[in-house]
């Protein structure tokens, strides 16, 4: 049973381009979340979704980043117009359920802004 | 702030030690997990400890939870230099989806 994966590991962009980060939860797995750690500080929640919903995105920036998790594929987190602030390793979890189940995580992506 | 918080940010210890590290948190949680992360990497989950729960074990790991205290402890016997890597706690505060809360982690080094 494969893991959560992520890709691509690493991405560059330079100031204004948009990034696509991409994440499959385990199999069997329908809750996904996405976290962002900046260098030397702990995770960051960003936003919580099921199959084809958004269940929570308190954590998300209100303007430029989006992110879906569409019925079939992988789930995406967009970033328009990126900053060099968004330079991070962004991680995506995934769980079986939603209550007391632990959240697997992928390797991430570092995304750099140049 | 919910925030989990780590202590001690960094320890440095010699192989065969124990390695001792907190995280203390402000509002009540439904469960608290602890995780690894080496450098450069993803995390690895280690521990879920509920709030009904005191302690558990895992091999070389012991984890303690105090609700009175709204405070965790992880304990790492007989450490080894493969077990040199940051250690996160992240708090579920039972909100929709139980997101995780994470602390700024104690970077362990272990010494050969």
């Amino acid at each position: 049973n494969a893991g959560v994966m992520q890709n691509p590991r690493h991405l560059v962009r330079r100031r204004g381009q948009e990034a696509r980060l991409r994440c499959s939860p385990m199999k069997g797995h329908s809750h996904v979340y996405w976290y962002r750690q900046l260098p030397e500080e702990g995770l960051k929640f960003m936003v919580y979704l099921q199959k084809e919903n958004i269940i929570d995105e308190s954590g998300m920036p209100k303007e430029r980043f989006s992110a879906e998790f569409p019925k079939e594929g992988p789930s995406i987190l967009r970033i328009q117009q990126v900053v060099r602030g968004d330079s991070a390793a962004y991680f995506c979890a995934s769980s079986a359920g939603t209550l007391e189940y632990e959240q697997y995580f992928g390797p991430g992506t570092r995304l750099t802004v140049t | 702030s919910q925030q989990g918080e780590e202590d001690p940010q960094a320890l440095s210890i010699q192989e065969g030690e124990n390695a001792t590290m907190n995280c203390s948190y402000k509002t009540s949680i439904n469960n608290l997990q602890w995780y690894r992360q080496n450098s450069g990497r993803g995390l690895v989950h280690l521990i879920l400890i509920r709030s009904n729960e005191r302690e558990k074990h895992s091999g070389r790991l012991r984890v303690t939870l105090d609700t009175s205290k709204k405070s965790s402890s992880l304990l790492i016997t007989a450490s080894r230099a493969a077990d040199t890597a940051s250690y996160f706690c992240a708090t579920d505060h039972g909100a929709a989806g139980n997101k995780l809360t994470f602390g700024g982690g104690t970077r362990v080094l272990v010494k050969p």
